[in-house]
């Protein structure tokens, strides 16, 4: 596609259910990342994808958070049991490699009420 | 975990002056980037500059790197409405983490 594709662009959700935010990175580009990024913050890393490789999970805040990617493209963020603190723009983005530049989606805002 | 601080943490000037913003940051770096984020959601690539370069230009942009100091500025001229926005620096330690500072917020007033 033109550029990473992220949905939805909003999402209100109650306290305790589960969500699923989806990212369609630009195609081609080998690695994928989550970020999430509070108002006014900077942005926190969540999970890197590269290739084939095994997923750098290092930054999901909680067991509540996984993530996949099939077949080296689309991926899914999946939060369950959500909470009030897990409100946030959650940020996609993707690039050809590492150690270049990362192009974003325009993010999925959740609000958890 | 934070890497790079930019400095200042909100700037405002009028439309036409120079803005610049600071970057500094804690370990050894492959490379330095700055993007620019309006209204709060996507994020956009202005310039990555290098480990081994020292000044970059794209346009109005300039980016300078001081490795010995571990910082990084960057110089918008000529300064117009559409600049304002939040500016971050982003630093590659060589780990494929881009980590980010807090951001700038740079209001450009007509």
């Amino acid at each position: 596609g033109a550029g990473v594709s992220q949905s939805p662009s909003n999402k209100v959700t109650e306290k305790g259910k589960d969500v699923e935010l989806r990212c369609d990175p630009i195609s081609g580009h080998t690695a994928l990342y989550w970020y999430r990024q509070s108002l006014g913050q900077g942005l926190e890393f969540l999970i890197y994808f590269q290739g084939n490789s095994a997923p750098d999970k290092s930054g999901l805040p909680s067991d509540r958070f996984s993530a996949e990617r099939t077949g080296g493209s689309v991926s899914t963020l999946t939060i369950q049991r959500t909470q009030q603190e897990d409100s946030a723009v959650y940020l996609c983005a993707s690039s050809p490699g590492w150690a270049t530049e990362a192009f974003f989606g325009q993010g999925t805002r959740l609000t958890v009420v | 975990s934070q890497q790079g601080e930019e400095d200042p943490q909100a700037l405002s000037i009028q439309e036409g002056e120079n803005a610049t913003m600071n970057c500094s940051y804690k370990t050894s770096i492959n490379n330095l980037q700055w993007y620019r984020q309006n209204s709060g959601r996507g994020l956009v690539h202005l310039i990555l500059i290098r480990s081994n370069e020292r000044e970059k230009h794209s346009g109005r942009l300039r980016v300078t790197l001081d490795t010995s100091k571990k910082s990084s500025s960057l110089l918008i001229t000529a300064s117009r409405a559409a600049d304002t926005a939040s500016y971050f620096c982003a630093t590659d330690a060589g780990n494929y983490q881009l980590i980010w500072g807090a951001g700038t917020k740079l209001i450009i007033k007509p």
